[in-house]
This record gives C-alpha cells, sequence and structure tokens, in this order.
C-alpha cells in the first residue's frame, strides 16, 4: 500500500487566492483527519471525517477553511480566501476500525506545506 | 478536558546515552497513550503504545510505561543514535476518536 497520499507537498500562493489541499487515505480505513501543524500552535486537529461524514470540525478555524470527503477515497480541505496567519504545513490521517470498534492506529502522510505570502 | 503535556526541548545528546523524554497527562475515563515521531519533512508515525495501566509500550529500543498513579507516560531509550533525531509526539485518545497531542520535543543526537 502506498500509504496516505497527499498533494501538493508544496504550495505557494498569495493572500486573497483559493487553496485546496488534496489527501487520498489508506484504501479500507473510513477515519480521515485533517491537522493543521505551526510552530506557535503545535499540531491541532481540524476535522475528522467518519464513512465520508464529517463527525467532529469544531478544531476548523474560520469560516474560510472547508473540508469534504466525497467519496471513500479523496478528500478535500479548501481555504478561500486564504491569509499568510494560514502558513502551515497540513496533514492528512487515516486509521480503520479494529474489533470491538475501537480505533486503529492513525497512520499520517507527508503533509503539504502552504504558504501564504 | 483533555491536556498532554511534554518536557520543553529542544534535547540535544550524544550517541549511546540514555534519553528520557517527560510527558504527564490529564484526561476523564481511562485514556489510551501513544509516543509519535516525525522526522524531518514527513508526517509522524507510531512508535509506540499503551492502552492501559502499567502496559509497558516498546518499539525499537524506545520503551514507555502507562504510570496511572502519576498520570505519566515517559518515553526512555537506553542508547541513543544520529538516526533517532525527531521531534517526538506524546498524545492520548479517550473517548472517542480523536487524539490529543503535546507540544513535541525536538531531539537532536550528535556522533
Amino acid at each position: 500500500d502506498a500509504g496516505v497520499i497527499q498533494s501538493p507537498r508544496h504550495e505557494v500562493t498569495e493572500m486573497g487566492q483559493e487553496v485546496t489541499l488534496r489527501c487520498k487515505p489508506i484504501s479500507g480505513h473510513d477515519y480521515l483527519f485533517w491537522y493543521r501543524q505551526t510552530m506557535m500552535r503545535g499540531l491541532e486537529l481540524l476535522i475528522y471525517f467518519n464513512n465520508n461524514v464529517p463527525i467532529d470540525d469544531s478544531g476548523m478555524p474560520e469560516d474560510r477553511f472547508s473540508a469534504k470527503m466525497p467519496n471513500a477515497s479523496f478528500s478535500t480541505l479548501k481555504i478561500q480566501p486564504s491569509e499568510p496567519r494560514d502558513s502551515a504545513v497540513y496533514f492528512c490521517a487515516s486509521s480503520g476500525q479494529g474489533r470491538g470498534g475501537h480505533l486503529r492506529e492513525q497512520f499520517f502522510g507527508p503533509g503539504t506545506r502552504l504558504t501564504v505570502l | 478536558g483533555n491536556s498532554v503535556t511534554q518536557m520543553e526541548g529542544p534535547v540535544t545528546l550524544s550517541e549511546e546515552a540514555f534519553l528520557t523524554i517527560n510527558c504527564t497527562y490529564t484526561a476523564t475515563g481511562y485514556p489510551s497513550l501513544f509516543w509519535y515521531v516525525q522526522y524531518p519533512g514527513e508526517g509522524l508515525q507510531l512508535l509506540l503504545k499503551a492502552t492501559k495501566a502499567d502496559d509497558k509500550g516498546s518499539n525499537k529500543g524506545f520503551e514507555a510505561t502507562y504510570r496511572k498513579e502519576t498520570t505519566s507516560f515517559h518515553l526512555e531509550k537506553g542508547s541513543v543514535q544520529v538516526s533517532d533525531s525527531a521531534v517526538y509526539f506524546c498524545a492520548l485518545r479517550s473517548s472517542g476518536s480523536r487524539l490529543t497531542f503535546g507540544e513535541g520535543t525536538q531531539l537532536t543526537v550528535n556522533p
């Protein structure tokens, strides 16, 4: 398995532009997580999905951020309009469910480094 | 709410030195505890875990014991290598699916 795939790996854009980050989870995993990592705030959970349905989006910073999961093999995180303070590394992670319903290990993608000028 | 506190970094050691990275937590119920490692330019990888009190997680020479009485999960390795240089995150999962991460501790091992 190729693991969690994220694209692009690096994105540089100007303030006000729309940014779309993409994630392909590991096949068979029914949980998908979006995280943001910055020096100031560390690793923050933005949103997560179960079976393509958003379960908890309380970490999404504001209305400029939106996430979708149209099918089991694809998710997007969109920022519109982008601002310099959105500069960060954005990680996608996925996990499966074991017997008894407990969650298995989260596997992280390599991340997208976003720079908003 | 849940929280994880790690010792402040960065930590710099010489090769073959003993490593301890402290981690304490606050959580409701009986959380599962994890250590993740992040190598430069990569995503986080699960290093080890423990799901109940007194469990010891171990992997690649690293160990951590779930201490409920002190609410701690300190990471240890007897002899570090240059290749262990990375950022280490302590995390917990209580009820539900969310992981709560600590701030991360940067480890640099010099030859």
